[in-house]
């Protein structure tokens, strides 16, 4: 079975600043997804990542691909309170799923 | 704006009973998934669904699931002899191709079951 870490598992920052939230998954896969889940509530899909060198962006959400190292990385810009979730990679055609990524965004 | 919708929001079962979820996806897409999430813990992938036949399947989607497309609108995720394990949020999701041609997954809203 194909292993997915995530970490930080619990990150607060402050607004404004910038921070990485890493994906490492355990065997070659082609293919990563990054979902955001606000408490209690369904799914969001952000990113499909299915190249090494991939770059996907969106708002001040950056998602990245590194298929040889098996890492994925979530970089949050200048992060606003609205961004405040759990976020999840998931790997593969299985979509094994990471942890998660409890994010708090402190005025 | 189109939305997937799962009934009922919430199910409760007795150990044993089998149950069926409910999901209407979309309705001009293709592919359709189940996850399930127990209470403060991860995501597990269940099933894929295309073209009327499983896709892809977990380790977790062993003999105790089906799923069925009954009627060309409806996806259902039968779970047959529920266990007190099975207790968790289940949610649909469908897309309208294949996710690798970078279409994003909706999700419903999930059905909690609770089995006692």
């Amino acid at each position: 079975e194909l292993k997915v870490e995530q970490n930080p598992l619990f990150l607060s920052m402050q607004e404004g600043k910038n921070y990485t939230i890493y994906c490492n998954y355990s065997t070659t896969s082609d293919r990563l997804y990054w979902y955001r889940q606000d408490p209690g509530k369904s799914l969001e899909s952000l990113f499909v990542l299915l190249s090494n060198g991939a770059v996907k962006q969106e708002g001040r959400l950056m998602a990245s691909l590194d298929t040889k190292a098996r890492l994925s990385t979530l970089h949050i810009t200048a992060a606003v309170h609205d961004l405040s979730a759990t976020y999840f990679c998931a790997v593969g055609h299985q979509f094994y799923f990471g942890t998660g990524t409890s994010l708090t965004v402190i005025p | 704006e189109p939305e997937v919708t799962q009934t009922p929001s919430h199910q409760v079962t007795q150990m044993g009973q089998e149950v069926i979820l409910r999901c209407v996806p979309i309705s001009n897409h293709l592919y359709f998934y189940w996850y399930r999430q127990i209470l403060g813990q991860k995501v597990e992938f269940l099933v894929s669904f295309y073209n009327n036949e499983i896709s892809e399947k977990s380790e977790i989607f062993d003999d105790q699931f089906s799923v069925e497309r009954p009627d060309g609108s409806n996806f259902t995720l039968k779970i047959r002899s529920t266990k007190l394990e099975d207790s968790a949020m289940y949610f649909c999701a469908s897309s309208p191709l294949e996710t690798a041609t970078y279409q994003p997954q909706h999700f419903g809203d999930g059905t909690r079951l609770s089995i006692l």
